[in-house]
């Protein structure tokens, strides 16, 4: 059962311009998100993440946005940049329990 | 500060083999939580060890066990390997509990042939 999961597995977005990530999830106990990236031959590493309490949460060019009536979260980077080329993450928590993935976007910037 | 090491980084076993992989978390982290990720799957929980104890344990066969040690290092031991056990291992830290930002290492390649 994939409690959270994000249905595109790919996205192409031209440099400069915005890259929308979206992630859904089914139990509505989660109270902690998270964004993690992650290049080839690497760990991820953590970029952003957001409570239940709140609905927006910004850093530089990154933003998430959580919609928890739709248990829906969506991570904007503006404007997006060759670097950002990598496979995101998104991941939930409730409580002080483990992280639960989805399945990871692999965002591509087209210079 | 030093970020989290695994060791080793690249793997090749074969089948009906065990494989022990060691994961040292950033010094003070007391939280060390073991992923598999392959193709199409994301990252998939294992465990997640504090203070030397096992506090959740993910939906993998028994053959997948590990160990948390008095100063935070972690092992994770799979025996009699099979072919679909090949995929990243990646071990992450954090200096609390599991539910928050954790810090990851950049993960062991294992292949079983």
């Amino acid at each position: 059962d994939q409690q959270v999961k994000q249905n595109s597995p790919s996205l192409s977005v031209q440099e400069g311009r915005i890259s929308i990530l979206n992630c859904d999830y089914t139990n509505s106990m989660f109270d902690y998100f998270l964004w993690y990236k992650k290049y080839p031959a690497e760990g991820p590493t953590f970029l952003i993440s957001i409570s239940s309490i709140k609905d927006k949460n910004e850093d530089g060019r990154f933003t998430v946005f959580l919609n928890k009536s739709a248990k829906h979260l969506s991570l904007h980077i503006v404007p997006s940049q060759p670097g950002d080329s990598a496979v995101y993450f998104c991941a939930a928590a409730f409580g002080n329990e483990k992280l639960t993935f989805g399945t990871g976007t692999r965002l591509t910037i087209i210079p | 500060k030093a970020g989290v090491t695994q060791t080793p980084r690249y793997l090749i076993k074969t089948r009906g083999q065990q494989v022990t992989l060691s994961c040292s978390p950033i010094s003070g982290h007391r939280s060390v939580s073991w992923y598999q990720q392959t193709p199409g799957q994301g990252l998939q929980f294992l465990f997640e060890y504090f203070s030397e104890t096992q506090r959740n344990k993910g939906n993998f066969p028994g053959r997948f066990s590990g160990r948390q040690f008095s100063n935070s290092r972690s092992e994770m031991n799979v025996s009699t390997l099979e072919l679909g056990d090949s995929a990243l291992y990646l071990c992450a830290s954090s200096l609390w509990l599991a539910g928050g930002e954790q810090f990851f290492g950049p993960g062991t390649r294992l292949t079983v042939l």
